[in-house]
Parts: structure tokens; C-alpha cells; sequence
């Protein structure tokens, strides 16, 4: 079952904004990670952000984690049209190997040239 | 970073029939394997996860008998759609996750069509 909700479902904007995504989710976890999908392949992981972190960078990915609301996001600066994917946040709630990762719902992103 | 390769990327086959999909980790050892389903559009749901040398543990409403698992080795997991209707149209993805790593690694998935 989907642990995490993510907001908006879909968000359209122009090459050169920033594009912000939400994902909120319901239990404790050791970590929370986000992936990228581009349509009909399998996913890419983009940044992993550990429960004792609230703010991690990686290239033009920043991701926020607070989890006295349980809630993390997602922003891409200057975004680009090949940034164009569905964006999915994953909890960890262990963090060992055999863990499965619980998915949001995702964020399709549309980044227009 | 690590890789997981998935075969077959698309399959067409007839209702009734049965299909395979492998999974594989090309340069690490992955003790456990994840299954997914995803419909167009939506998210991935775990469907099970395939434990080395041991039975799969299946998610909730999944059939372990339509969808059987075996994971006989540290790098091969398959997963074998039995009996195939065209309900079970969909695109399948596993990953894994190494010891050493606390991301997950995702094959390319497979888009089965079922006619």
C-alpha cells in the first residue's frame, strides 16, 4: 500500500523555473528517498535524505525532510524540458537491505521548452 | 552506480498463456529482489518481495500462485505471470537493494500485454 501522498499530482511550467513537489507520509522511517521516472522505464535514483537531515542538496535537486509533519520536498531549479518525468518520493522505514520501499503516488512534471 | 537489468522491456502474448520476466543484478549481490506493478499513470505497488533461497513474501491481494517468484540465486530473480488474461496488462518493474547501499536500483521494467 502507498504510505505517501504526493502534491501536486501534476505540475506543467516553463524551461528556466523552478518546479517544487510534496510528498507526506504516515509512519516513522529511517529515511526517505526520491526517484525519477521517465515514461515506460524504470526508476532513477535522485537523493536520499536520512530522518536525523532536514535539507539535502544534489546538483539542482534540493530536498527537504521535516518529520514533525512527516512531509519532505522536492525542488528542481532551472528546470529544463529534459526534467520532464514523474517524480516519486519512497520511505524507508528501516533502512536495511531487505526493506521494501513504500511509494507515493508521484508527481508528473512538464517542463515546456 | 549499481545496475539491474530486466528482461524481457516488452512482451505480447496470448491470453491463457504463461510469462517470465528476469531480473537481474549485473554487479552486486542482491540477497533481496522487489517486485512491482504499475498501471499508466499511477504509482508502483509492491506486489512481493523475493527473498534468495527462500519463499517470496507476497503483498496483500496478490496471488502467490499467478504470480510466482523465484529467486534461486544472489543476482537472478524471476517472475512468472501464470495463466495470463488480459487484466494482468501491465508494466512490471523490480529492483534491489544491496548491503551497502540504502537506494534501491530499478530494472527497466517490462510491458506485458496480454491479448
Amino acid at each position: 500500500s502507498q504510505q505517501g501522498e504526493e502534491d501536486p499530482q501534476a505540475l506543467s511550467i516553463q524551461e528556466g523555473e523552478n518546479a517544487t513537489m510534496n510528498c507526506s507520509y504516515k509512519t516513522s522511517i529511517n529515511n526517505l528517498q526520491w526517484y525519477r521516472q521517465n515514461s515506460g522505464r524504470g526508476l532513477v535514483h535522485l537523493i536520499l535524505i536520512r530522518s536525523n537531515e532536514r535539507e539535502k542538496h544534489s546538483g539542482r535537486l534540493r530536498v527537504t525532510l521535516d518529520t514533525s509533519k512527516k512531509s519532505s520536498s522536492l525542488l528542481i531549479t532551472a528546470s529544463r524540458a529534459a526534467d520532464t518525468a514523474s517524480y516519486f518520493c519512497a520511505t524507508d522505514a528501516t533502512g536495511a537491505a531487505g526493506n521494501k520501499l513504500t511509494f507515493g503516488g508521484g508527481t508528473r512534471v512538464l517542463v515546456k521548452p | 552506480g549499481a545496475v539491474v537489468s530486466q528482461h524481457p522491456s516488452w512482451v505480447i502474448c496470448k491470453s491463457g498463456t504463461s510469462v517470465k520476466i528476469e531480473c537481474r543484478s549485473l554487479d552486486f549481490q542482491a540477497t533481496t529482489m522487489f517486485w512491482y506493478r504499475q498501471f499508466p499513470k499511477q504509482s508502483l505497488m509492491l506486489m512481493a518481495t523475493s527473498n534468495e533461497g527462500s519463499k517470496a513474501t507476497y503483498e496483500q491481494g496478490v496471488e502467490k500462485d499467478k504470480f510466482l517468484i523465484n529467486h534461486a540465486s544472489l543476482t537472478l530473480s524471476t517472475l512468472t505471470v501464470t495463466s495470463a488474461h488480459p487484466e494482468d496488462s501491465s508494466f512490471y518493474i523490480c529492483s534491489a537493494r544491496s548491503v551497502s547501499n540504502t537506494e534501491a536500483f530499478f530494472g527497466q521494467g517490462t510491458r506485458l500485454t496480454v491479448v
